[in-house]
């Protein structure tokens, strides 16, 4: 099954610096998602781009979308302490509504 | 728009017991929900998905009699662990459907900390 492979798996940067995610995945798919997760808490939705975006913006957020490398990258800009958390992206699985998880990369903006 | 809400948020229970855990999709019908299990630094596992009116789908090597999935109402779902052991301690999170342009993004509820004694 597909299954989203982020990368790095951990990555520690200064407030205002920009923070850059990766993910990887095996199958087509018809959208990808970006979630954050606090420490002990659910996850929020951050971004959806469909399989015909090529890229995607929300606020500092930056999503990109290569389905002939099959990989997306997610940019955070102007990091701040507030952005520290665990970011997932996932993807359909088949033509199901279920969505399966990378394992994750977790984000310290040191202060 | 597209609030998931989840109760308790966490709970503490004695070995045997059994303990429910609802998911409320506040603002939006979800014929679909989801119930996830995710253990400590590690990713989100899918255990079955919870679709209104008929029975729940189970992922491979969930017990479904151990873990019981009632969707009642369009913005209802409960997860019930039976029998609960100390080895389904963990962190339970729902999330619910919300259509959005042909597709679909999930919304997650806050998660439920069940810690079996």
């Amino acid at each position: 099954s597909q299954q989203g492979e982020e990368d790095p798996q951990a990555l520690s940067i200064q407030e205002g610096e920009n923070a850059t995610m990766n993910c990887s995945y095996k199958t087509s798919i018809n959208n990808l998602q970006w979630y954050r997760q606090n420490s002990g808490r659910g996850l929020v939705h951050l971004i959806l781009i469909r399989s015909n975006e090529r890229e995607k913006h929300s606020g500092r957020l930056r999503v990109t979308l290569d389905t002939s490398k099959k990989s997306s990258s997610l940019l955070i800009t102007a990091s701040r302490a507030a952005d520290t958390a665990s970011y997932f992206c996932a993807s359909p699985q088949g033509g199901s509504e279920k969505l399966v998880f990378g394992k994750g990369t977790k984000l310290t903006v040191n202060p | 728009g597209a609030v998931v809400s989840q109760h308790p948020s966490w709970v503490i229970c004695k070995s045997g017991t059994s303990v429910k855990i609802e998911c409320r999709s506040l603002d939006f019908q979800a014929t679909t929900m989801f119930w996830y299990r995710q253990f400590p630094k590690q990713s989100l596992m899918l255990m079955a998905t919870s679709n209104e009116g008929s029975k729940a789908t189970y992922e491979q090597g969930v017990e479904k009699d151990k873990f019981l999935i009632n969707h009642a109402s369009l913005t209802l779902s409960t997860l019930t662990v039976t029998s609960a052991h100390p080895e389904d301690s963990s962190f339970y999170i729902c999330s619910a459907n919300f259509p959005a342009g042909g597709t679909y993004e999930q919304y997650f509820g806050p998660g439920t900390r069940l810690t079996v004694t």
